[in-house]
């Protein structure tokens, strides 16, 4: 299985401000997925990180607001810009298994709060 | 019909208990399923893949029901460790390959 490492783990940012979160995996993978979960909610995916050309986002959730970056096959950011309280959730970057594009291995996680 | 819906729980067992959780879909043409593992605070892990009538391991089954559609899974002999919360996880109405989770339910396994 691969491991994934995010950073940052957890951060407090103001309203108005954006954070950059990384994701590496340690070995190469076609996919790459980066989901939010929201306070007693399920996981939501907000776009599929393609690299070499742009992400792919679900609806609701766009490029403005959410810009990724797949520079490579190990790596990908997620920026979660001009924040409102609303934006408060855990961020997770996933990739996808061996056997299914189902079975996912997700990151720890990145715990944000924007006051 | 929600794409996957769950009872959240919680489902409160005591240790060696069994227990069940369904959980239902709205994707008729779905051929697989999973269940995911996540305990507080901390990324959902992959518990076990269902492909065709169910998949057994260990302690736990899971079984599907294609014609009701819903899947369910089974956990003999409860442990403490147990306790989490787990997600049903449905491909994307569709044709899409984007997995849809369930919201989870909780499971709190007590001495």
């Amino acid at each position: 299985s691969a491991v994934i490492s995010q950073k940052p783990s957890r951060d407090i940012c103001q309203r108005g401000t954006s954070l950059t979160i990384q994701c590496q995996v340690d070995s190469q993978v076609t996919m790459m997925f980066w989901y939010r979960q929201q306070p007693g909610q399920s996981l939501t995916l907000i776009a599929t990180a393609n690299q070499g050309s742009e992400a792919t986002y679900e609806s609701g959730f766009v490029i403005d607001k959410f810009p990724i970056s797949r520079p490579n096959l190990t790596f990908s950011t997620l920026t979660v810009s001009n924040m409102s309280p609303e934006d408060s959730s855990i961020y997770l970057c996933s990739v996808e298994g061996t056997g299914s594009v189902y079975e996912q291995y997700f990151g720890p996680g990145t715990r944000l709060t924007v006051t | 019909r929600k794409e996957v819906e769950q009872d959240p729980g919680p489902f409160n067992v005591p240790e060696g208990a069994t227990v069940a959780f369904n959980c239902t879909y709205s994707n008729s043409a779905s051929q697989s399923f999973f269940w995911y593992r996540q305990d507080c605070r901390k990324e959902p892990k992959l518990l076990m893949s269902v492909y065709s009538s169910g998949n057994e391991d260990g302690r736990f089954t899971a079984q599907l029901n294609r014609a009701s559609q819903y899947i369910s899974l089974l956990i003999r002999d409860s442990k403490l460790s147990d306790s989490a919360t787990y997600l049903c996880v449905v491909p994307a109405s569709g044709g899409s390959y984007i997995p849809t989770f369930g919201r989870g339910t909780s499971l709190i396994v007590h001495p």
